[in-house]
């Protein structure tokens, strides 16, 4: 089972700064990682597929890189409405796994 | 409209069973492979069970392996879990996710409650 490990648990960053938030595969996945946002009491979302890409309606200052076993998701200018628990998932091999969580906090 | 409504959760007890419904709406539901993620109480993301477009391909996490069935009815639009032998540790809410070209998850649905408990 490939193992995703999302560092750190917690993040507390202030509106209109930067958040970078990470995740590492226990092997290899190549590109093959989503990001989503969870806020309390709403269904995920996706943010980011194939490491990079944005889904759609995600906003632009979202953006994800990586490939391998590491992995950065990044926050341009932090909103309001961004503060959520992030989660990565691995779509790579079976059984599909996800990271444990980020919260975003504000600061 | 893109949407997923699972449907059938509820209170159970240990080694009861329980069938999930999920009715998609808003997208050709034959063309996409469906999934089941389950979230427990104030814990992250466990995939469950995936299901490929045609019905033919299925996939399970080995903590629920030999206890749920996954299927889909294609002509109702419709994704379902059949899960049996729960356990307390099968408490979550459930989603449905809909997959295409690759196994990530691109529309949930709100999620249905089971809770395993005596």
């Amino acid at each position: 089972e490939i193992v995703m490990t999302q560092s750190p648990a917690t993040l507390s960053v202030s509106p209109g700064e930067r958040a970078t938030l990470s995740c590492r595969a226990s092997q290899s996945i190549n590109s093959d990682l989503a990001w989503y946002q969870q806020k309390p009491g709403q269904a995920p979302r996706l943010l980011i597929y194939g490491a990079s890409t944005r889904a759609t309606g995600a906003p632009a200052r979202f953006s994800g890189s990586g490939s391998g076993t590491e992995f950065t998701l990044t926050i341009s200018i932090l909103q309001p409405e961004d503060f959520a628990v992030y989660y990565c998932q691995q779509f790579n091999d079976w059984p599909l796994t996800f990271g444990q969580g980020t919260n975003l906090e504000i600061k | 409209e893109v949407q997923l409504v699972e449907s059938g959760g509820g209170l159970v007890k240990p080694g009861g069973s329980l069938r999930l419904s999920c009715a998609a709406s808003g997208f050709t539901f034959s063309s996409y492979s469906m999934n089941w993620v389950r979230q427990a109480p104030g814990k992250g993301l466990e995939w469950v069970s995936s299901i490929s477009s045609s019905g033919t391909s299925m996939y399970y996490a080995d903590s629920v392996k030999g206890r749920f069935t996954i299927s889909r009815d294609n002509a109702k639009n419709s994704l379902y879990l059949q899960m049996n032998s729960l356990r307390a540790e099968d408490t979550a809410v459930y989603h449905c996710a809909r997959s295409k070209s690759s196994w990530k998850y691109d529309c949930w649905g709100q999620g249905s409650l089971v809770t395993v408990s005596s």
